[in-house]
């Protein structure tokens, strides 16, 4: 079964850019759209954005001016970069499959999730 | 918008639990709802706002269409203890509810 896993730095100073990577495992990552999720500490869920691994991308309007997603199909991973962080993108970070039929997305199954905190 | 409710339930075993979710405008049956438990992540229980998912407890339901969804489960276990949530998927403008923290007494 498609598993994922998170990675990248757990500490990211403020005005910087946070960068991770998500690697499948367990199947192709081809012909899907991918997703990052996050969490602040307490709170609810915010969808960050979509890629499919032709490239296109989709991205949550009240951060698309900060978000860059990528993919690597070679590598069976994709990536975020959030750029100009501050305290308030504190949050667990979740990368997942992203069902999508006639435009309306589902996610399943997610990665663990990886604890960004942006602290100087 | 998804303004889901309660944000907080206390349950016994055996009893049922009722949480709903409103959307702000019509979304047909693209209604999902998730499980996470404490330092988890997210785990999808149902799609297409009633539809079940292949490993998912029968206790586990949904139902709903339109605006006004409804998230059910039978029977309470002790194992069921997490927050859940409504999720809408409408074209790139995806939103979860605020989440329901279920406990169990």
């Amino acid at each position: 079964q498609v598993q994922l896993q998170e990675s990248g730095p757990g500490l990211v100073k403020p005005s910087e850019t946070l960068s991770l990577t998500c690697t499948v495992s367990g199947g192709s990552i081809s012909s899907y759209y991918w997703s990052w999720i996050r969490q602040p500490a307490g709170k609810g869920l915010e969808w960050i954005g979509r890629i499919y691994t032709s490239g296109s991308t989709n991205y949550n309007p009240s951060l698309k001016s900060r978000v860059t997603m990528s993919v690597d199909t070679s590598k069976n991973q994709f990536s975020l970069k959030l750029s100009s962080v501050t305290a308030a993108d504190t949050a667990v970070y979740y990368c997942a499959r992203t069902l999508s039929i006639f435009g309306e997305d589902w996610f399943d199954p997610w990665g663990q999730g990886t604890l960004v905190t942006v602290s100087s | 918008v998804m303004t889901q409710s309660p944000a907080f339930l206390s349950v016994t075993p055996g009893e049922k639990v009722t949480i709903t979710c409103q959307a702000s405008e019509g979304i047909g049956n693209y209604l999902y709802w998730y499980q996470q438990k404490p330092d988890q992540a997210p785990k999808l229980l149902i799609k297409y706002a009633s539809q079940s998912i292949s490993g998912v407890p029968s206790r586990f339901s949904g139902s709903g269409s339109g605006t006004d969804f409804t998230f059910t489960i039978s029977s309470l276990e002790a194992e069921d203890a997490a927050t859940y949530y409504c999720q809408q998927g409408n074209k790139h403008r995806i939103t979860f509810g605020q989440g329901t923290r279920l406990e169990i007494k």
